[in-house]
């Protein structure tokens, strides 16, 4: 399945933060989700053959990667207390089915 | 602003008990896709509904999309605890990526 690391982590604000996603095996399509406490997940980006494939309204201080494997990690920059959130990661074959399996999240806090 | 906006937000019943969770837009989807979320996990697809008017049965729960494609209800009959979780409605509105919008979720609580 697609595995998140780390599970939970601790900032405080200005900082910078990286989170990182191994998707599932065979799938080369890799999306970023916030979803805040009491919250759906709002989508950030998603990534296919290592290019951003479609963004959410998320500032350019949230980026991100895909690697040759179809890893992929998320950056945050300026970290802000309303960063605070439970980040998903959840891949797919191919992009465009909305079709998601997602892995179990990072947990940020940022104080 | 694209706005899902699911009812009820909570819902606590008994074992037994049907009931129906609605999800509703004023856009119109490509597809729109059920998730159900356990604390301390990401949401798990359930089903993914397409044409206008579709109805889909997985076991005791049955899925329809509206004629429009703009909303969306998840009917559970005779309830069981392991029911209990969050659930999602998300509409894609792009045929070419996975940018889906989320509802605010409905909190299900089922008493043995």
């Amino acid at each position: 399945g697609v595995t998140q690391s780390p599970t939970h982590l601790i900032k405080t604000r200005g900082q910078q933060v990286t989170l990182r996603c191994s998707s599932q095996s065979g799938h080369n399509t890799v999306s970023w989700y916030q979803q805040a406490l009491g919250q759906g997940p709002q989508f950030i980006f998603q990534y296919y053959r290592k290019e951003e494939n479609g963004r959410g309204n998320f500032p350019p201080r949230f980026s991100g990667l895909q690697f040759p494997n179809d890893s992929s990690e998320l950056n945050v920059n300026a970290l802000e207390l309303d960063d605070s959130a439970l980040y998903l990661c959840a891949s797919s074959p191919l992009p465009g089915t909305g079709e998601l399996f997602f892995g179990e999240g990072s947990r940020l806090t940022v104080l | 602003t694209q706005l899902l906006e699911q009812s009820p937000q909570f819902l606590s019943i008994q074992e037994g008990e049907n009931l129906t969770v609605y999800c509703n837009s004023s856009s119109v989807f490509s597809s729109l896709q059920w998730y159900r979320q356990e604390p301390g996990e990401g949401p798990v697809l359930l089903v993914t509904v397409v044409t206008g008017g579709e109805v889909k049965k997985l076991k005791r729960l049955t899925f329809q999309f509206g004629d429009a494609r703009k909303d969306s209800s998840l009917h559970i009959t005779a309830a069981q605890p392991g029911d209990t979780g969050l659930y999602l409605c998300a509409g894609k509105l792009s045929y070419n990526t996975d940018k889906l919008i989320f509802g605010t979720g409905t909190r299900l609580q089922v008493f043995p």
